[in-house]
């Protein structure tokens, strides 16, 4: 069964510090795993994807994640928040034997001081 | 590419009158999926679809709800009679055939029934 657990529902920063997304998942088989950010009133868009090849993947804006099978983790980072990475981020598990079903985790809202 | 067409992206509408929200995948993708987002719920999944054919309507709420794929560029969700709990925002996506391909988003249709 496959399922997402991000560990944080707020996360706040101040403008030029690191960012931390926490997300743990669970899967049958190897995962093809997601970050999505939603800015408000937006639809949402792929900042990053893992599908078995490199371990550090590196997405848009900055952003970056690394899978770490050991510890069934995929956290998504930034070495410096900018006020417009404000949004909400999603970490998701994809079923490749389901015609690409997403598992969605429950969202981190980011919040950037300046 | 124009990506995924969602219309209309906002609809008001009065409890007991029927909506149609409208879908248009990629061109290429084989899969589709309807997805509703409200504060209380975070991201739920209503209903996907593959080559056209329903795949797991699980998510469905209820009877009222309805979708339906006729071809493989439109897709149309249907709400009948609506309720003030139905308001949301309605997202729909696709996806390529490839296995662990990502969902591609479009902007969504704000719902609000009164």
């Amino acid at each position: 069964a496959q399922s997402v657990t991000q560990l944080d529902s707020h996360v706040s920063v101040s403008e030029g510090t690191p960012v931390l997304l926490r997300c743990n998942y669970s899967s049958s088989y190897s995962p093809s795993l997601f970050w999505y950010v939603q800015h408000p009133n937006k639809g949402l868009q792929l900042l990053l994807k893992y599908t078995s090849a490199a371990t550090l993947v590196k997405g848009i804006n900055g952003f970056e994640a690394e899978f770490k099978k050991s510890e069934t983790s995929f956290h998504l980072t930034k070495p410096s928040a900018h006020m417009s990475d404000a949004a909400e981020y999603f970490c998701v598990v994809s079923d490749m034997n389901n015609f690409n079903k997403f598992y969605f985790g429950s969202g981190t809202k980011l919040n950037v001081k300046p | 590419d124009a990506g995924v067409i969602q219309s209309p992206r906002h609809e008001v509408t009065e409890m007991g009158q029927e909506v149609t929200l409208r879908c248009k995948p990629i061109s290429g993708h084989n899969s589709l999926f309807w997805y509703r987002q409200t504060m209380m719920r975070g991201l739920e999944l209503l209903i996907y679809f593959n080559n056209n054919v329903p795949i797991d309507d699980s998510g469905m709420p209820e009877d009222r709800f309805s979708a339906k794929m006729p071809n493989a560029s439109f897709s149309t969700l249907k709400i009948q009679p609506s309720e003030p709990r139905d308001s949301a925002v309605y997202f729909c996506a696709s996806s390529p055939r490839s296995v662990g391909n990502e969902q591609f988003f479009g902007p969504g249709t704000r719902l609000t029934v009164l």
